[in-house]
This record gives C-alpha cells, structure tokens and sequence, in this order.
C-alpha cells in the first residue's frame, strides 16, 4: 500500500497551459510538502502545509498553488506553465511540523513534468 | 538563511571499498541532519540522521559525524555493494519551528562490481 501517492507520473503540456498535480498520503501525517527537484538533481521546497495551514511558502512565483483540502490531501495548480517549469516535482509528509518534532520525510515516486 | 554544499557531486568505488561524501552548513543554529538517498526513478528515502547533541551515528555499513564547530557533517559507506549506486542528499534544518530540509547539491555513487 503506497504511502504518498502521486498523479500523474508523468506531464507533457505545451506553454501557457495550466496543470496540477495531486498528492495522497495514508500515513497519517499532519504535515506535507512539495519539493521541486531541477535537471541538476537540485531539491528546494516551494510549500509546507500543517493540518491544512500554509506554513512555509518559499519564494515561489503566485503562478503556483497548493491546496490541501484536508490533511492527507496537497495538491498543486501551476497557471501560465513556462519552459523552466519542467522538473520533477516531489510531494512528501512527516508527523510533526519540525522543531523539536523534527524527523523523516516520506517522498513521493514525483511527477516529472515536462513544459515544450 | 541555511546553506548546504556537500562534495563530491561523483564518486566511483570498486564493490567493497568504503565512500565518504561530506557536507558543510552555514548557519550554526541548525540541529538535524539527515541524509537522503535516492535511486532512479524514485523519491529520496532517508538512510540515516544525527542530531546536533550527537558526534557520531551508525546503522550497520553507514555512519555519520558530525563536527558542530567546523559546520560540516558526513556519510560514511563502508564494505559498499552495487545496491548502494544511487544519488545521496544530505541536508540540514534550523530550529525554526518547522521542517525545512535545506538539501545539498547530490552526491552520485556509483559502486562497480
């Protein structure tokens, strides 16, 4: 039974499209995050949720945006998609929300996302 | 805000020898450091972590240290096996009051038979 669950695996649009990506986890986790991973291999986080608040929001262009419908759910919208776009876009949960709670993250298998 | 390099970004060893990657972290308030490997096609899964209170961690063929003074933390393979070939992470979080991972650039071990 697969922890965090990602759809779809794969995304090929063209530019100026709109798409999301969906994320599930059954872990019973309180916190998920999404995590942009670059040609170069290069993971940074764009968002955090905690039992659906915002908690971390890195300077992400507004054109991407979370939503987490209840706290097993996060999922991404990205409008306007452009060239730099295309990467592999991980979806993780911890238990916690970090501090003195910090421990594992639990990825995703990712969605490449491929923008032409 | 935290910085994470870590070297090399390649590393080649016969089956058998150990592999040491290490990592080096700007901001001194940081107290977890976990590495990550990845394999193709997959998300990262954590191998292992340290927390700042501790100097040493293991858990059976990997090992970390962790030096608080000089900032820098590393991953130790020993007796690697093909198995092992994958990409690894390490990565470091302030005590904000939230998880945020600041990964390294990657490191790329490829074990040959």
């Amino acid at each position: 039974d697969t922890a965090v669950s990602q759809t779809p695996k794969y995304l090929v649009t063209q530019m100026g499209n709109d798409k999301s990506i969906k994320c599930e986890q059954n872990l019973g986790h309180d916190t998920m995050y999404w995590y942009k991973q670059d040609s170069k291999k290069f993971l940074k986080i764009m968002f955090s949720y905690n039992n659906k608040e915002l908690i971390i929001n890195e300077t992400v262009p507004n054109r991407f945006s979370p939503k987490s419908p209840d706290k097993a759910h996060l999922n991404l919208h990205i409008n306007s998609l452009e060239l730099g776009d295309s990467a592999v876009y991980f979806c993780a949960s911890s238990q916690g929300r970090g501090g003195a709670n910090t421990g594992e993250l639990f990825f995703g298998e990712g969605s490449r996302l491929t923008v032409l | 805000g935290e910085n994470v390099e870590q070297h090399p970004s390649t590393l080649s060893v016969q089956e058998g020898d150990s592999a040491v990657i290490k990592c080096t972290y700007s901001d001194s308030a940081s107290n977890y450091f976990p590495w990550y490997k990845q394999e193709l096609g997959k998300g990262p899964q954590l191998i292992i972590d340290i927390r700042s209170n501790v100097g040493e961690k293991k858990d059976q063929r990997i090992a970390v240290t962790l030096n608080k003074t000089a900032k820098h933390f590393s991953l130790h393979i020993t007796e690697t096996q093909p198995e092992d070939s994958a990409v690894y992470f390490c990565a470091a979080t302030p005590p904000t009051g939230f998880q945020k991972l600041v990964f390294g650039t990657g490191t790329r071990l490829l074990v040959s038979p």
